[in-house]
């Protein structure tokens, strides 16, 4: 069976600091990759999405970035955080194309904070 | 996407059936009917999906009309577990950009009494 890990599970970073968030996927080859931000109380935010090694696509502009290095390997980076970063950033992993009906799933998330 | 309607929150009795409504109006033709849950702290979970016939898997069933504007996502025998936030999502498998998100609306907060 497939399975999706993340970490770490919770951090607290100051302003200014890199950040490095690691998301891996066992059980599948050339999976979908997602980075989703939950602000509190709030829906998912689409942050980025990957069909491929190398292969990155942005939703939306902002002072983070993403790679994937790996077939399984997905990684959410910044150079400085801002407070605005803070949240819980969830890994996701689909299969199949992207037009396809096949669902997402999630990991457990990381919780972000920023001082 | 298609904007859905849920209510805000449901409780229902431990061992009985919790049925969860989702208003879907205006969906479109092409457009299929998940369900997420999210206990609080983790990631969402996927629960069922469907386009037009009812579905069943080891966790619920879905109930779709005839129409497709509206669903309910049956829970048979809600467990103390079961308490979390349900999310119906409407989400278009034709390939544009931006399609491939997953928009989250508030959810309903069920809550399973002992």
């Amino acid at each position: 069976s497939q399975t999706i890990h993340q970490w770490p599970a919770t951090l607290v970073q100051p302003v200014g600091s890199p950040l490095s968030l690691e998301c891996t996927v066992e059980g599948t080859s050339n999976p979908n990759l997602y980075w989703y931000r939950q602000a509190a109380g709030r829906g998912l935010q689409l942050l980025f999405y990957s069909v491929g090694i190398g292969q990155i696509s942005s939703e939306v502009p902002q002072n983070l970035s993403a790679s994937r290095p790996q077939d399984r390997q997905f990684i959410l980076s910044s150079k400085k955080l801002l407070l605005s970063d803070s949240g819980f950033y969830l890994c996701a992993w689909s299969q199949g194309a992207m037009d396809s009906n096949q669902p997402q799933h999630f990991g457990d998330g990381t919780r972000l904070s920023i001082l | 996407d298609a904007k859905t309607t849920q209510p805000t929150s449901m409780d229902c009795a431990e061992g009985r059936a919790a049925n969860l409504p989702c208003n879907h109006s205006t969906i479109s033709g092409n457009e299929y009917v998940y369900w997420y849950r999210q206990i609080h702290s983790q990631g969402p979970q996927y629960i069922i999906h469907g386009l037009k016939n009812n579905e069943t898997n080891e966790m619920a069933s879905l109930i779709i009309t005839e129409d497709r504007k509206s669903s309910t996502l049956i829970l048979p025998h809600a467990t103390l577990r079961d308490t979390a936030v349900y999310y119906c999502i409407v989400r278009s498998i034709i390939s544009n950009f931006g399609n491939e998100k997953l928009t989250f609306g508030t959810g309903t907060r069920l809550t399973i009494i002992p």
